[in-house]
Formats: C-alpha cells, structure tokens, sequence
C-alpha cells in the first residue's frame, strides 16, 4: 500500500544551522511526493512537490529530491531561520489515485 | 489567491450527537476530501470525492460519516453518532486534477464532550 514514513522529532536547531528531515515512502507505482508544514494554529501548506523520479522540489530555501533508488524524499534547508519553526509533514499520492497519505510530522524548533 | 474556506472553525458537541463540517472548495476545482488530525498525531486521509460520489475512503471512514455536495459551492462531512474519539481537527481540501496539488482549508477543531 501508500505510506511514508518519516523522522519523527522533535528536532530543535539553533538560527543558520542545516536542516534535514528523513522521508521514505513505500507504494506502487510512481507516487507523488509533497512537503507539507503546518504553522502553530494554521491548517497546512504545501511546501514544495515532486512528481517523478529526480525530480526537485525546492521553495523558501528548501529542497527535497525525489529518489526512486532509495524510496526517498528527504527535506533540507541549509539555514533555518527561527520562523521556520513548525511541524513538517511528508506525504505521497499514489499514480492513480489521490488517497494522501502523510507520515507522522516533524516537529522543528529553531532558536535564535 | 483562491483558498479554501471551512465552517465552524470550533464545533462542541455532545457524544452521540449529529454534526456537519462544512467546506467551500476552490471555486473550478473537482476532486474534494476530508482529512482528520488528532492532537498531536499525524494526518490522516479520510476520504475523496469526484463527480458526485466517493473515489477512495479510509477504513476510518465507516457507516457513521457520510459526504455531501448538497450544491455548487459547498461539500460536508457528516458525522451521524459522535463519539469522543472522533475529538480532531478536520481538514477540507480540493484540487483541480488527479493527483494534482491539494489545498488545504483552515480546519474544523471538532471537540465531543
């Protein structure tokens, strides 16, 4: 089936630091790949997409490279800044459908 | 930029009661779903719908919900009997395409007392 699965956190960084979130996915197919983050008390945004193999997604500095080798759609940003503080959530679609699924959030704190 | 929009944005209820989550999607979209987030927890698909009947569903999704597009604008989700475990944040979102972006809507916080 579709899932992702994804670290859990909390990862607490200080301001400039380099961020990386693990994304793996397993599913049929070739899904599409999304970055989500939800902001304290907002619904959730799409960060940044990937629909196929090698494909980047990048937005607001961050990127994640979709990796069919490794079943993998990991998040980075090479300088946080303390108002990327939010929980970040990876999901995927499989081919054929739009049944999203997401993993289970990242909770990121940055400090100044 | 056209958003999705979600009323209430808090609805208290009693446990067994009936409630309706409604949505207005954006406005040219087709695909439409619910999701739900308990607190603190992760995200979880509830179901979709496309040319007025449901395309995929969760196995949360049991004989208690039910969706609607009652008219042009709006799409609900019912919940016949609540029970306290159905206490979460629910989510409205619509795309345009298959597989296409999916924008979410602010959320209902659902709490049955």
């Amino acid at each position: 089936g579709n899932s992702v699965t994804q670290m859990e956190g909390p990862v607490t960084l200080s301001e400039e630091a380099f961020l990386t979130i693990n994304c793996t996915y397993t599913a049929t197919g070739y899904p599409s790949l999304f970055w989500y983050v939800q902001y304290p008390g907002e619904g959730l945004q799409l960060l940044l997409k990937a629909t196929k193999a090698d494909d980047k997604g990048s937005n607001k500095g961050f990127e994640a490279t979709y990796r069919k080798e490794t079943t993998s759609f990991h998040l980075e940003k090479g300088s946080v800044q303390v108002s990327d503080s939010a929980v970040y959530f990876c999901a995927s679609t499989p081919y054929n459908n739009n049944d999203m699924r997401f993993g289970a959030g990242t909770r990121l704190t940055v400090k100044p | 930029e056209p958003e999705v929009t979600q009323t209430p944005s808090h609805q208290v209820t009693q446990m067994g009661q009936e409630v309706i989550l409604r949505c207005v999607p954006i406005s040219n979209h087709l695909y439409f779903y619910w999701y739900r987030q308990i607190l603190g927890q992760k995200v979880e698909f509830l179901v979709s719908f496309y040319n007025n009947e449901i395309s995929e569903k969760s196995e949360i999704f049991d004989d208690q919900f039910s969706v609607e597009r009652p008219d042009g604008s709006n799409f609900t989700l019912k919940i016949r009997s609540t029970k306290l475990e159905d206490s979460a944040m629910y989510f409205c979102a619509s795309s345009g395409a298959l597989q296409g972006q999916q924008y979410f809507g602010p959320g209902t916080r659902l709490t049955v007392t």
